[in-house]
């Protein structure tokens, strides 16, 4: 069974400029989770998905931060404009339904210089 | 806020020791816990997990022991080897329902 496939699986950017990570889910599963993880502590959530509608994005920082997952399959998480703090690695995981055990990606690393 | 936290953020063993990796919780509604495993480089991968209606579940060469009545779990590595070198996040929720919340993570370091 195929994993939970992210890209890219780095990213440098300057502050100010935008920038774009994809995931594509375990087949099958229904929720779609996107975490920020900054070095040495554990991932953050910042948004949650069922199917194509969204679930929880109550700690995703709406003025520069957005995602959608058009179709219910694949999700797309966009920065604009990028700042110094949103270095990290950036999380996708899914889920068969809410609250189940939750797979991840390998992550997107995204260094703003 | 109620969160998930783990006692040592270092823990270093001797190769083929037993290792014990040890996580407080303060929401008492919580009824599912995992167990994460990260290498360098890598996300999170799913280790064993257990739910609150158990105290002991056992995987391959890892156990996970709850204690509900301290709010504590903790995961125990059998014969520990170089390849469990990683660091070591639990998370909590409550099943079907909110999202999972992780602690910041112990980094296991493996002596040969």
């Amino acid at each position: 069974e195929a994993g939970v496939a992210q890209s890219p699986r780095y990213k440098i950017i300057e502050k100010r400029q935008s920038v774009a990570f994809w995931c594509n889910p375990i087949s099958g599963h229904a929720t779609l989770y996107w975490y920020q993880q900054i070095l040495g502590q554990g991932p953050k959530l910042l948004i949650q998905f069922q199917n194509n509608g969204v679930v929880d994005d109550s700690q995703l920082p709406k003025d520069r931060f957005s995602a959608e997952r058009l179709k219910g399959v694949d999700s797309t998480l966009k920065i604009q404009p990028a700042k110094l703090e949103d270095s990290a690695v950036y999380l996708c995981a899914s889920s068969l339904v809410a609250g189940n055990t939750i797979y991840f990606g390998e992550g997107s690393w995204l260094t703003v210089v | 806020g109620e969160s998930v936290g783990l006692h040592l953020p270092t823990l270093s063993v001797q190769e083929g020791d037993n290792s014990i990796i040890n996580c407080a919780y303060s929401n008492s509604a919580s009824d599912y816990f995992i167990w994460y495993k990260q290498e360098s480089g890598k996300g999170p991968q799913f280790i064993i997990d257990i739910r609150s209606n158990m105290d002991k579940r056992q995987g391959q060469r890892v156990t996970v022991l709850l204690n509900k009545t301290v709010k504590h779990l903790s995961l125990q590595i059998a014969a520990t080897q170089p390849g469990d070198s990683a660091v070591y996040f639990c998370a909590e929720n409550i099943w079907g329902n909110t999202p999972l919340v992780f602690g910041k993570g112990t980094r296991l370091s493996v002596i040969a």
